[in-house]
């Protein structure tokens, strides 16, 4: 059974910083693998989709890795806003069209 | 916006009502998805439907009821939940229906429910 892991569960840090999310997952069969971002009492907008295939994919001041061997994905904010404060969820897709979500991660960005 | 909508946005019930939640996405999409959200627990999926039919139902209980009469709507309908059943319950859509790397799926913003 596909379990996903996020680390760290919170993070907090000054404007301005580079900062790291992480993401595991047990079985590397993944399609895909879908990084999210939900606001409190909010639904998901999707930020990046990488497919099995990809190693990244980058959208702005976002950069998403994918190692499937190592059952790992990266998610790389660069010079870090108030507005990207919520929480980051990654989600491996499986066969079915089945999304397996992580805890997700809550970032706080202080200005 | 998303292209994915879902009413009522809130919800209280108790616990012998019966009301439906509904979703309608606007992306041409084939695929439909329920999603529940609670506290403290990762989003867990509900049901899938694929044009129309159901192909994944992942152990709910009967008390949870979906229907999708199209490929445009999905509906959850709900009867004598449990307080516990109180959750964020997510709609969302993909473009394909089997396996595919670039399949992304587009959420609604959600049902805010609450059994008493």
């Amino acid at each position: 059974k596909q379990e996903v892991t996020q680390i760290p569960a919170a993070l907090s840090v000054p404007e301005g910083e580079n900062l790291v999310l992480n993401c595991s997952f047990t079985d590397s069969a993944i399609y895909n693998l879908q990084w999210f971002r939900q606001d409190p009492g909010k639904g998901l907008t999707s930020l990046l989709l990488i497919q099995s295939s990809q190693r990244e994919q980058t959208s702005g001041r976002l950069n998403a890795s994918l190692d499937k061997s190592s059952g790992r994905s990266t998610l790389y904010i660069a010079a870090s806003q108030p507005g990207d404060s919520a929480t980051y969820l990654c989600a491996a897709m499986e066969y079915g069209n089945k999304l397996v979500f992580g805890a997700g991660t809550i970032l706080r960005v202080k200005s | 916006e998303t292209g994915v909508t879902q009413t009522p946005r809130h919800l209280v019930m108790g616990m012998t009502n019966k009301k439906s939640l509904k979703c309608e996405q606007h992306l041409g999409h084939n695929a439909m998805y329920w999603y529940k959200q609670s506290a403290k627990k990762p989003l867990e999926l509900m049901f899938v439907y694929s044009l129309e039919e159901r192909v994944e139902n992942n152990s709910v209980p009967s008390r949870f009821s979906p229907e999708c009469p199209n490929s445009s709507h999905l509906f959850l309908h709900l009867h004598t939940l449990q307080p516990e059943d109180s959750a964020l319950y997510l709609c969302a859509s993909s473009p394909q229906t089997g396996g595919a790397r670039n399949n992304e799926q587009f959420f609604g913003p959600g049902t805010r429910l609450t059994v008493l």
